[in-house]
């Protein structure tokens, strides 16, 4: 069975410091590995995604994620913080015709 | 290109109702995906539909069912509503026709307040 833990529910960064969110994940076959954000009473926005090829994968609003076998990661990062990056973040793991998600960082911003 | 809609955006019911949500896919889309979010349970896969056939289901009583119509639009329906019930229901559209094209396209959701 495949799984998605992200480590630390809640992050707090000040406005320019390094964004690191973790997620690892556990799967028996090659992962189709996904980052999402969620903004307040909105749906999920696709951030970035990792299927094959290139292992640093780059997304929208500067983020970046590396898939790193050995570990079993998918760590999330952005060089500095934002205060518009302040949301909640959703690792996912592509399971048969269905997503399983982490259970969320909620990222908070410190001005 | 117009993405995924949803309806209705907020809906309250009554314990024991029941009710039908909408999701219209992204246009081309024939994969449309069903999940529900909520604090405790964060976000959980209802059922996946695939050019009108059901290819996945998840751990939910049978109170909860769906359906897809030739047009790819979905819908999906809680009968005898609980308090439990409440939540955020998120729909996902995908073309999800190979394995490499599996990226899925969420809409804001529809906000059900069960009383």
């Amino acid at each position: 069975a495949q799984s998605v833990t992200q480590l630390g529910s809640h992050v707090s960064v000040s406005e320019g410091a390094l964004v690191l969110l973790r997620c690892n994940y556990s799967s028996s076959v090659p992962p189709y590995l996904f980052w999402y954000v969620q903004y307040p009473n909105q749906g999920l926005q696709l951030l970035l995604k990792y299927t094959t090829g290139a292992t640093l994968v780059k997304g929208i609003n500067g983020f970046e994620a590396e898939f790193k076998k050995s570990e079993t990661s998918f760590h999330l990062t952005k060089p500095s913080a934002h205060m518009s990056d302040a949301a909640e973040y959703f690792c996912a793991v592509c399971g048969t015709y269905k997503y399983i998600f982490g259970t969320g960082t909620r990222l908070k911003v410190l001005a | 290109k117009a993405g995924v809609t949803q309806t209705p955006r907020y809906l309250i019911k009554t314990r024991g109702q029941q009710v039908t949500l909408s999701c219209s896919p992204i246009s081309g889309h024939r994969s449309v995906s069903w999940y529900q979010q909520t604090p405790g349970q964060g976000l959980q896969f209802l059922f996946e539909y695939f050019s009108e056939t059901q290819r996945n289901k998840g751990n939910f009583p049978g109170r909860f069912s769906g359906r897809q119509f030739s047009n790819s639009r979905s819908e999906m329906n809680v009968s005898t509503l609980e308090l439990g019930d409440s939540a955020l229901y998120l729909c996902a559209s995908s073309p999800w026709d190979s394995p490499m094209n599996t990226e899925a396209f969420f809409g804001q959701g529809t906000r059900l307040t069960v009383v």
